[in-house]
């Protein structure tokens, strides 16, 4: 079983729809979680990190539920700038405060 | 505020060559570092990584390395570059002394193609 697992897609959505991506990790031990986006042919950057209660940075909604060890990111009013890879982050055991990375869910956002 | 750079941005080498690509980062002290590689359509993947001045931790055995002689440089090098070794390097910082230590914020890659 992979680390991080998520859907590759890719989502096609129309613009101001409503999108939402899963994403379940293996190691009960994790204890940051985080979404990262990237653009093609670009370096990831940090979209948000996920917190047990959930947390909302304008259209972008995460979510964790350590139970089921998994990480949502619900993203609203879907823009055409939106279109990304959304790559779900975990962290990971041992030194160093290393993290493992989903390979991504690829959006389109289209007109 | 904090920056990172990495260069050369793109690099065509042929098999058997040597590497060093080279990672600086701006505005911290004492950050933890990272070189990972993205292969075309694949996630990223650690390869190394450093918590201090000659301090480095390899994650996957193969024939890189890394080397941090300075608190704010990593080099990436290779002694003879396979066709394998083609892909996305990229390089991370985070800051350990912070709650949010296991935030990583990238460089901008260097896109390596091995012919």
């Amino acid at each position: 079983r992979k680390e991080v697992e998520q859907d590759p897609g890719p989502f096609n959505v129309p613009e101001g729809a409503t999108v939402a991506f899963n994403c379940t990790y293996s190691n009960s031990a994790s204890q940051s979680f985080f979404w990262y986006r990237q653009d093609c042919r670009k370096e990831p950057k940090l979209l948000m990190s996920v917190y047990s209660s959930g947390n909302e940075d304008g259209r972008f909604t995460a979510q964790l539920n350590r139970a089921s060890q998994y990480i949502s990111l619900l993203i609203r009013d879907s823009k055409l700038s939106d279109s990304a890879t959304y790559l779900c982050v975990v962290s990971r055991g041992g030194g160093g405060n290393k993290l493992t990375f989903g390979t991504g869910t690829q959006l389109k956002v289209e007109l | 505020s904090q920056t990172i750079h990495q260069w050369p941005a793109t690099l065509v080498q042929p098999v058997g060559s040597p590497l060093s690509l080279e990672c600086t980062v701006e505005g911290t002290s004492n950050p933890n570092l990272y070189w990972y590689r993205q292969a075309a359509g694949r996630g990223l993947q650690l390869l190394f990584y450093s918590v201090g001045i000659g301090q480095i931790s390899s994650e996957v055995p193969q024939n890189l390395s890394a080397s941090r002689p300075q608190d704010r440089q990593f080099i990436l090098s290779s002694k003879k570059l396979l066709l394998s070794d083609s892909g996305f390097y990229l390089c991370a910082w985070s800051d350990p002394r912070l709650a949010v230590s296991y935030e990583q914020y990238f460089g901008p890659g260097t896109r390596l193609t091995v012919t």
